[in-house]
């Protein structure tokens, strides 16, 4: 069965303290592995997807990586606007086009 | 592209009264999907349409919801006899038969007391 696990749960940054979030998973065949960043009461906002090992994505302060086992979100220089929950999912090519989603990292950005 | 929009926002509801949501996808997307989320979880896999045939039912999808798509644009999810347990937030998703990447609305959060 198809299994996502991020650490940590909970991460306290200070402002310009970069960091990474992990995304450990099990897949039969990965189709893509998605992160999508969720503020609180709001639907998940998609950021990224990865296909294959060793393919990198990246958005302003956000770059994602992909093994054939985890993927990182790493956090250059945070802004107290980056708090937020971040969730990482994926998609395995014989299961249809479900998302597995892990239980997300809760990420807070101090002034 | 106004983005996917779900209806209602809130809904408070009593244990045994039936509820619908409607969901009302990207446009040009023919892929619709369902997934619901409680507290500190990620989301749960319910349903997915393309156009209006619905090809994929998770186990977490009672007899007490169904879900349709009549004329493969907007969705409805109906938890018919409510019970406690299906307060939660209740997200629709919709994607492009030309990308996996799934974009979702606001979410209806259900309370069932």
């Amino acid at each position: 069965e198809d299994q996502v696990t991020q650490s940590p749960e909970a991460l306290r940054l200070q402002e310009g303290e970069s960091s990474s979030l992990n995304c450990s998973y099990t897949v039969s065949g990965l189709r893509g592995l998605f992160w999508y960043r969720q503020d609180p009461g709001k639907g998940p906002e998609f950021l990224f997807t990865l296909y294959s090992a060793g393919e990198e994505k990246e958005k302003e302060r956000l770059k994602a990586t992909l093994t054939k086992k985890e993927s990182f979100l790493h956090i250059t220089a945070p802004k107290p606007e980056d708090s937020a929950t971040y969730l990482c999912a994926v998609q395995a090519r014989d299961s249809g086009y479900a998302l597995n989603f892990g239980k997300g990292t809760s990420l807070l950005v101090t002034p | 592209d106004t983005g996917v929009s779900q209806d209602p926002r809130h809904k408070i509801t009593k244990r045994g009264q039936n509820v619908t949501f409607r969901c009302d996808p990207i446009s040009e997307h023919n892929r619709l999907y369902w997934y619901r989320q409680t507290l500190g979880q990620g989301p749960e896999f319910l349903t997915y349409f393309q156009n209006e045939a619905q090809l994929e039912k998770s186990r977490l999808l009672s007899d007490r919801f169904s879900a349709e798509r009549p004329k493969g644009s907007f969705s409805t999810l109906e938890i018919q006899r409510t019970e406690q347990g299906d307060s939660a937030m209740y997200l629709c998703a919709s994607s492009s038969d030309r990308a996996y990447e799934q974009y979702f609305g606001p979410g209806t959060r259900l309370t069932v007391t």
